[in-house]
């Protein structure tokens, strides 16, 4: 049971490169979420999704865009990476829209030089 | 807009002692989760509290839910060790976002 799968877990940009961050998760949740954390502010949302073919954006999307094709996948994009998007990045996964709580991913450390 | 404050920031406390994290946020909400980081890790669902009143415990850790104070709170009972992390609250607000984040709580507990 893989929970929640994201790769890579290490990354090094330079400005103005793209890439994908993936996420797969295999307990058939509907609800799956994108966050950034950055020291001393907590999580942030980026771009969510409840449930395939179905996207919205969070509190900091710009920069990044998201699809959901199937269920089980939720890549996040950066379009032309800048400093500003050095973080530790998050997907999490939800059996409902919130009430079970959410399993996270292992991470992905970004680095934009 | 949904804020949430986490009180507090940093707390070193030697080991068996008695603590009390606070989490407080701005606006009408019934459902605030408890998470647990450990450094360079993932996040780890501790308690998911849905109603006023509710009260949930897990070993050494209770977490409990005032909707009319907007104030949820994560008791330490006689810590030990291994309960060093950090731990975050997080208030689903009703938006289009799904969850508001505290700043997090960095917890040190003392051999």
């Amino acid at each position: 049971n893989a929970g929640v799968t994201q790769t890579p877990k290490f990354q090094v940009l330079k400005t103005g490169q793209s890439m994908t961050l993936q996420c797969a998760q295999d307990m058939n949740h509907e609800y799956m979420s994108w966050y950034r954390q950055d020291p001393g502010m907590g999580l942030r949302l980026i771009h969510y999704s409840v449930g395939a073919g179905i996207t919205d954006q969070g509190e900091v999307p710009n920069g990044y865009n998201v699809s959901r094709s199937t269920t089980e996948d939720f890549p996040l994009r950066l379009l032309s990476a800048a400093p500003s998007q050095t973080s530790v990045y998050f997907c999490a996964s939800s059996r409902d829209r919130v009430g079970s709580g959410y399993t996270f991913g292992s991470g992905t450390r970004l680095t934009v030089v | 807009e949904l804020k949430v404050e986490q009180n507090p920031l940093f707390l070193s406390m030697q080991e068996g002692k008695n603590y009390t994290i606070y989490c407080n946020y701005s606006t009408t909400s019934d459902r605030l989760y408890w998470y647990r980081q450990d450094p360079g890790k993932s996040l780890e669902s501790l308690f998911v509290l849905l109603s006023n009143g509710a009260v949930k415990q897990e070993g050494r850790l209770m977490a409990s839910l005032d909707t009319k104070a907007r104030l949820s709170t994560l008791h330490i009972t006689a810590a030990v060790h291994d309960l060093s992390a950090t731990y975050f609250c997080a208030v689903d607000g009703d938006s289009n976002y799904q969850l508001i984040w505290g700043a997090g709580t960095k917890l040190i507990i003392k051999p």
